[in-house]
C-alpha cells in the first residue's frame, strides 16, 4: 500500500516558520490533506487539496505539494500551534485513505 | 452544527468482539453526499483507517484488518456502528468516527474518540 513519511518531530521558536514535510512516491500527483490534532482533541482538517484552507484557518497556514514531497508551512508560529500534524491522501490503487505517521510540532 | 459522538464499552476481553457506536447530530446518516468512517489511533503509530459505510449500507474496509471489521447503519437512531472480532492487545487504542464527503477524500468532522482497552 501507499506509504506517507513524516518526521516525528519539528521544533521552532515563536514567531518563526515551521515546515512539516510529508513524503510519498509521486505525491505531487495526489490530493494531500493536513490535520492538526491538539492534545486530547480530535484531528481537524487545516489544509485540503494540498493548499486550500477551510474557513477559520488563518492565512499563515499554507500547503504545497510537488514531486515526492508535500509541505505544511506555518508562519509566525504561536504557542497555540503546538500539536500533532498528520498528512493524508487517497490511495486509489487500494481504494483507501492513507495517513502519515504524524509530526509533533514543539514551540520552543 | 454537525457533531459525532463515539460510545463503547471501554474494556474488552481478548478474543471477544468490540462494538462501538457513533451517534450523529446535525446531519443524517441517510445522506447521499457522505461516507461515515471509523479511524483508530495508537500511540506512536499514528492514524489507521478502519472502514467507511455509505447510506445504502455499502461498506469499505481496510485490508489490514483481515475481515475482522463489520460496519452497519441504524437510520432510525441516526447512528453507525463498528464491530471488530477476535480482538487482541494490538486493538487497544483510541477509536474515532468521522464523516467523509463523496466529493472529497478527507474526514471532517471527527468525534472526540473513545478509548478501548483489551484485557482479561
Amino acid at each position: 500500500s501507499y506509504v506517507l513519511t513524516q518526521p516525528p518531530s519539528v521544533s521552532v521558536a515563536p514567531g518563526k516558520t515551521a515546515s512539516i514535510t510529508c513524503g510519498g512516491n509521486n505525491i505531487g500527483s495526489k490530493n494531500v490533506h493536513w490535520y492538526q490534532q491538539r492534545p486530547g482533541q480530535a484531528p481537524v482538517v487545516i489544509i485540503f487539496y494540498g493548499s486550500d484552507r477551510p474557513s477559520g484557518i488563518p492565512e499563515r497556514v499554507s500547503g504545497s505539494n510537488s514531486g515526492n514531497t508535500a509541505t505544511l508551512t506555518i508562519s509566525s508560529v504561536e504557542a497555540g500551534d503546538e500539536a500533532d500534524y498528520f498528512c493524508q491522501v487517497w490511495d486509489f490503487d487500494n481504494d483507501q485513505p492513507v495517513f502519515g505517521g504524524g509530526t509533533t510540532l514543539t514551540v520552543l | 452544527q454537525l457533531q459525532l459522538h463515539e460510545s463503547g464499552p471501554g474494556l474488552v476481553k481478548p478474543s471477544e468482539t468490540l462494538s462501538l457506536t457513533c451517534t450523529v447530530s446535525g446531519d443524517t446518516v441517510s445522506s447521499d453526499d457522505y461516507y461515515w468512517g471509523w479511524i483508530r489511533q495508537t500511540p506512536g503509530k499514528g492514524l489507521e483507517w478502519i472502514g467507511n459505510i455509505y447510506s445504502t449500507g455499502t461498506t469499505f474496509y481496510s485490508p489490514s484488518l483481515r475481515g475482522r471489521a463489520t460496519m452497519f447503519l441504524d437510520k432510525s437512531k441516526n447512528q453507525f456502528s463498528l464491530r471488530l472480532t477476535s480482538v487482541t492487545a494490538a486493538d487497544a487504542c483510541l477509536y474515532f468516527c468521522a464523516r467523509m464527503s463523496l466529493a472529497a477524500s478527507w474526514f471532517d468532522p471527527w468525534g472526540r474518540g473513545t478509548l478501548v482497552a483489551v484485557s482479561s
